[in-house]
């Protein structure tokens, strides 16, 4: 059983530009989630996606947006990045229903620098 | 809304001491609590899960505690080893779950250093 897994570790950026990161789940769920960790503070929730459709979303902006594909894999995107989008971004997978899931299994992130 | 602290931010202790870091909530309709540990720039490891209709969960050396009508759980660590030195971060699955607005929502995490 493979876990969750993210690309690309690291990235660095530049105001205004676009960005894809990439989850792919734990064997065997079906839900997804991303979050966005700055530095020293827990991790917010930005949207999550079930069977390939947005389950829930955050606080956030429309530019950031998501795909979760048939074998439940996930990109999370950002146009238009801002400073402020510097951060570390997490995936996690889960087995759920839609609306009640079990634990949540992070991935180990990806770390954007968006200068 | 749901909001979620932890006391205290950092805490220093000497190896073999025992612990208790704390969690608070603002709102008592949960499906589920849980704590992580979070190592420097790495990604979050599930330590212990508490649904809600439970008291207690422990694992080891960590035992994890929920009081849902006061909105606080406490994370015990027994016989601290410098391996625990990391930050944890206690998350709470807010009910109702068609309340789309809200996926696990995130204390700021405890910075535990345990000296040798």
């Amino acid at each position: 059983e493979t876990g969750v897994t993210q690309s690309p570790t690291h990235l660095i950026k530049t105001r205004g530009q676009q960005v894809t990161l990439r989850c792919s789940s734990q064997s065997g769920h079906n839900t997804v989630s991303w979050y966005q960790q700055a530095l020293g503070q827990g991790p917010q929730f930005i949207f999550q996606y079930y069977r390939e459709e947005e389950n829930g979303r955050g606080n956030f902006p429309p530019r950031f947006s998501g795909l979760q594909f048939p074998n439940y894999s996930s990109e999370l995107n950002v146009n238009a990045l801002e400073l402020d989008d510097s951060a570390l971004y997490l995936c996690a997978s889960s087995l759920g229903s839609g609306v009640y899931q079990e634990t949540q299994y992070f991935g180990p992130g990806t770390r954007l620098l968006v200068l | 809304k749901q909001e979620v602290t932890q006391i205290p931010a950092a805490l220093s202790v000497p190896e073999g001491e025992n612990l208790v870091l704390n969690c608070s909530f603002t709102d008592s309709a949960i499906y589920n609590l849980q704590w992580f540990r979070q190592d420097p720039g790495k990604g979050l490891t599930s330590l212990l899960l508490i649904q809600s209709s439970q008291r207690e969960q422990t694992s080891g050396r960590l035992n994890a505690s929920l009081d849902k009508s006061s909105g606080r759980s406490t994370l015990y660590i027994a016989a601290s080893q410098p391996g625990d030195s990391a930050t944890y971060l206690c998350a709470v699955d807010p009910l109702p779950r068609d309340n789309y607005g809200q996926n696990f929502v995130f204390g700021p995490g405890t910075r535990l250093s345990v000296l040798p």
